[in-house]
């Protein structure tokens, strides 16, 4: 069965900082991968998906960047936090040529800029 | 305007009772239509796609009008279990879903 692994789960960080979330999925191949945000009391936001190693869309214009250097690999960053970054981060893997449009999320990043 | 657009609710919901709400869509390229639920600071999860002609999931009914761009979600027998928060979900062509901002069910005794 394919399981969705995201980390860490929750952290505070000041405005400035570097974020590195990351995302692993096991059990399929050739996952089309995704990370959206959620801010409180609003919907998802998809910020980067990709469908293939190294090959990443952006969604939305910020100062978030997003890797996958491994096929089953997703890692968001940033290099200087923005009190603006802070939400929920969902990974989210679908599986590779079909549209069924269901999306597996990970248990997702709490993240608090301060 | 959103593109995809949810009363925030909350719905208040005795339980027992049926529960219905809508959700409407600008991009008429829109092909596909889903329901997800979402509790309280979990992710979310598929609950049911939307068929042309309408389905049915036990005690979940989704209905979707293309000519007015709106889908819907009947619950009927509301269980307290059902109390989360229900997103509307649209994919055009490609695999891009777009989410709404939910609306948010809460059944009481």
């Amino acid at each position: 069965s394919q399981t969705i692994h995201q980390w860490p789960a929750t952290l505070v960080q000041p405005v400035g900082s570097p974020l590195s979330l990351e995302c692993t999925v096991e059990g399929t191949s050739n996952p089309n991968l995704y990370w959206y945000r959620q801010a409180a009391g609003r919907g998802l936001q998809l910020l980067f998906y990709s469908v293939g190693i190294g090959q990443i869309s952006s969604e939305v214009p910020q100062n978030l960047s997003a890797s996958r250097p491994q096929d089953r690999q997703f890692i968001l960053s940033s290099k200087k936090l923005l009190l603006s970054d802070s939400g929920f981060y969902l990974c989210a893997w679908s599986r590779a040529g079909t549209n069924t449009g269901e999306l597996f999320f990970g248990e997702g990043s709490r993240l608090t800029v301060l | 305007r959103k593109e995809v657009e949810q009363d925030p609710g909350p719905f208040n919901v005795p339980e027992g009772a049926t529960v219905a709400f809508n959700c409407t869509y600008s991009n008429s390229a829109s092909q596909s239509f889903f329901w997800y639920r979402q509790d309280c600071r979990k992710e979310p999860k598929l609950l049911m796609s939307v068929y042309s002609s309408g389905n049915e999931d036990g005690r979940f009914t989704a209905q979707l009008n293309r000519a007015s761009q709106y889908i819907s979600l009947l619950i009927r027998d509301s269980k307290l279990s059902d109390s989360a928060t229900y997103l509307c979900v649209t994919r055009a062509a490609g695999n891009k879903l777009t989410f709404g901002g939910g609306t948010r069910v809460l059944v009481k005794p």
